[in-house]
Formats: structure tokens, sequence, C-alpha cells
């Protein structure tokens, strides 16, 4: 079965701190992807990135990266130089790869991320 | 804007009645979903079609609830006979076919309040 676990369920900083979101996933497929999705206060997912199981590079996106481990099953997203916009629900996701895998995303119980001026 | 879109927003209703929400998903994807979140937790997958065809449900979704996607296009999710429990929000997502990293991109949401 396809889990995911965010175990931090809020974190408070100050704008400027650097901050690193957590996220432990458990499946048997071989191919599968990864995601994290941003839920601001108005409620609409948005889209950050995506990882497939092949590609274990980091990946940066201005004050944003992503270190994706398959040794320790984690894809971890680091925001550095924390912004009050930042504040939000973040929601890591896995879902099944290849012919014929389930189309649903599994998602995490998300982790509140307040960024204090 | 040519995003997911949904309606309505928000929904206040009393125990045992039935409710329809819509979902418009991006223009040219094939693929829509339906996803339930309740307070404190991730969204749950309920359903999702490729084109009018219901391919895959979740036990989550009861007999109480049904989804369709008759041209394609537009879908629909009805809750018959509502109950407190059904309070939730409600998310559609699409996709195209094309493309094999599952990316989906999601619509704001109904907030269903069951009374």
């Amino acid at each position: 079965a396809q889990k995911v676990t965010q175990a931090q369920t809020e974190i408070s900083v100050v704008e400027k701190e650097d901050v690193t979101l957590d996220c432990v996933y458990e499946t048997r497929d071989t191919t599968y992807y990864l995601f994290w999705y941003k839920q601001p206060p108005s409620g609409e997912l948005v889209f950050l990135i995506r990882r497939n199981s092949f590609d274990e590079q980091n990946e940066i996106s201005g004050r944003y990266s992503w270190n994706f481990q398959k040794s320790t099953s984690s894809f971890n997203f680091t925001i550095t130089a924390s912004q009050v916009v930042d504040s939000a629900v973040y929601f890591c996701a896995l879902s099944e790869g290849g012919q014929g895998g389930s189309e649903k995303l599994v998602f995490g119980k998300g982790t509140k991320l307040t960024v204090n001026p | 804007d040519t995003g997911v879109s949904q309606n309505p927003r928000h929904k206040i209703t009393k125990r045992g009645q039935n409710v329809t929400f819509r979902c418009d998903p991006i223009s040219e994807h094939n693929r829509l979903y339906w996803y339930r979140q309740t307070l404190g937790q991730g969204p749950e997958f309920l359903t999702y079609f490729q084109n009018e065809a219901q391919l895959e449900k979740s036990r989550l979704l009861s007999d109480r609830f049904s989804a369709e996607r008759p041209k394609g296009s537009f879908s629909t999710l009805e809750i018959q006979r509502t109950e407190q429990g059904d309070s939730a929000m409600y998310l559609c997502a699409s996709r195209p076919l094309a493309g094999v990293y599952n990316e989906q991109f999601f619509g704001p949401g109904t907030r269903l309040t069951v009374l």
C-alpha cells in the first residue's frame, strides 16, 4: 500500500529563516512519482514540483529546493530565506507509475508553515 | 483564466438533502479527478474519469455518491441524503492524457457544510 508521512504538523519561523519540510513515503512500486503542492489560505492546491523515481537529482528553483533520497524514502523540501507569502499548508504526494498504475495521488496530512514578519 | 473551475464555491445544506457540484477542467484535459479534503487532512481520492469513462472509484465513494462526465468535458458529483460526515472540501483536478507524470492541476474546491 502507498503511504505518505509528513511528521511535522506545524512549523513556525521568522522571516528570512530557512525551513525544511519533511516527507517520507512508502510504496512497493519501482516506478512512482512524488509531488509537492502548496495550499494557501484561499484553499487552491498549487503544484510546486514533481520527481520520478528514476531521477534522484536534487532540484533548486529560486528559494525552493528539493532533496530526493530513495535510500531513506524521503523527499524533503527546503525554503531558503522564507517570506511571509510562503505561509501555507504544504502537501507531499505520491502516485504509482507505469502502465495500469492507479491514477490517484496519495497525500500526506500536510505541514502548516507560518512565517512571521 | 483557463484553470480548473468549480461551482459552487460554498454550499450549505441540511442533513438529508441532495447536493450537486460541478467541475470544469482545463480545456482539452482528458483526465478528471475528484478528491475530498476534511479539516486538517490531505486530500483523499474519490474517483477519476478518462473522457466520459469512469475508470477508478475509491471505497470512500459510497452508494450515496455518484459522479458523471457525460460528454467528456465537465463533471458533476452528486451526494444524495447528505450526512454531517459529508462536510468537507471537494476538490476537482485535471490533466492531459499525454504525459506520464500524473501532474494534476486542481480547482479551488467546493466547501460543503451539512447542518
